[in-house]
């Protein structure tokens, strides 16, 4: 089975501050880790995934994350927030070894970066 | 490309009725997953296809939903009849197959209110 987890519902930064949204997973083989960020009334955006390598991961809109394998964790990171990336945003995990190909989410984490 | 393509946008209807959400995956994508988000539950996988096959449908909520994909362009998710507790944004995702590493791209759902 797979799952993952998002122990903070929200998270409040003040811009310019670091900001970072935690992650973590359960797998039974070894995972492909993925975040997406969804803004008001709008589909999921994908942001960045880790499949394998090099464990420092970098994506869209200057977001990075940090795949850790003994700490079960893929924290979602950014040096220097903005009042535009206030948004949800979702950590998703698969097995490698699990057949089918769907993802699971975890329950998201409301950013909110004040000015 | 358009991107993956919902319709309609938003759908008001009686309880009772039947309601029809489609969807236009990115060309070239192999499989299809259709997700329901509310704030009570979060973010929910309920059926997805492969090659326009139903792989998984456990997460369904009651058999008066229902999911077909006739061709690899075209997928619909019908419930009859709607309850006001299906009221939901329905969103319709795609991806190419390929092991799972492949990231999901998100329409921008349907936002169903059952009165």
């Amino acid at each position: 089975a797979q799952s993952v987890a998002q122990p903070e519902d929200q998270v409040n930064v003040a811009e310019g501050n670091p900001l970072t949204v935690k992650c973590t997973y359960s797998v039974s083989g070894n995972p492909y880790l993925f975040w997406y960020v969804q803004y008001p009334n709008r589909g999921l955006q994908f942001l960045l995934k880790y499949i394998t390598g090099d464990n420092l991961v970098k994506g869209s809109y200057g977001f990075e994350a940090e795949f850790n394998k003994s700490q079960t964790s893929f924290h979602l990171k950014k040096p220097s927030a903005l009042v535009s990336d206030s948004a949800l945003y979702f950590c998703a995990v698969r097995d490698f070894k699990a057949a089918g190909n769907k993802l699971t989410f975890g329950g998201g984490t409301r950013v909110l970066v004040k000015p | 490309d358009a991107g993956v393509i919902q319709s309609p946008r938003h759908e008001v209807t009686e309880m009772g009725q039947e309601v029809t959400l489609r969807c236009k995956p990115i060309s070239g994508h192999n499989s299809l997953f259709w997700y329901r988000q509310t704030m009570m539950r979060g973010l929910e996988l309920l059926i997805y296809f492969n090659n326009n096959v139903p792989i998984d449908d456990s997460g369904m909520p009651e058999d008066r939903f229902s999911a077909k994909m006739p061709n690899a362009s075209f997928s619909t998710l019908k419930i009859q009849p709607s309850e006001p507790r299906d009221s939901a944004v329905y969103f319709c995702a795609s991806s190419p197959l390929g092991g799972g590493a492949h990231e999901q791209y998100f329409g921008p759902g349907t936002r169903l209110t059952v009165t």
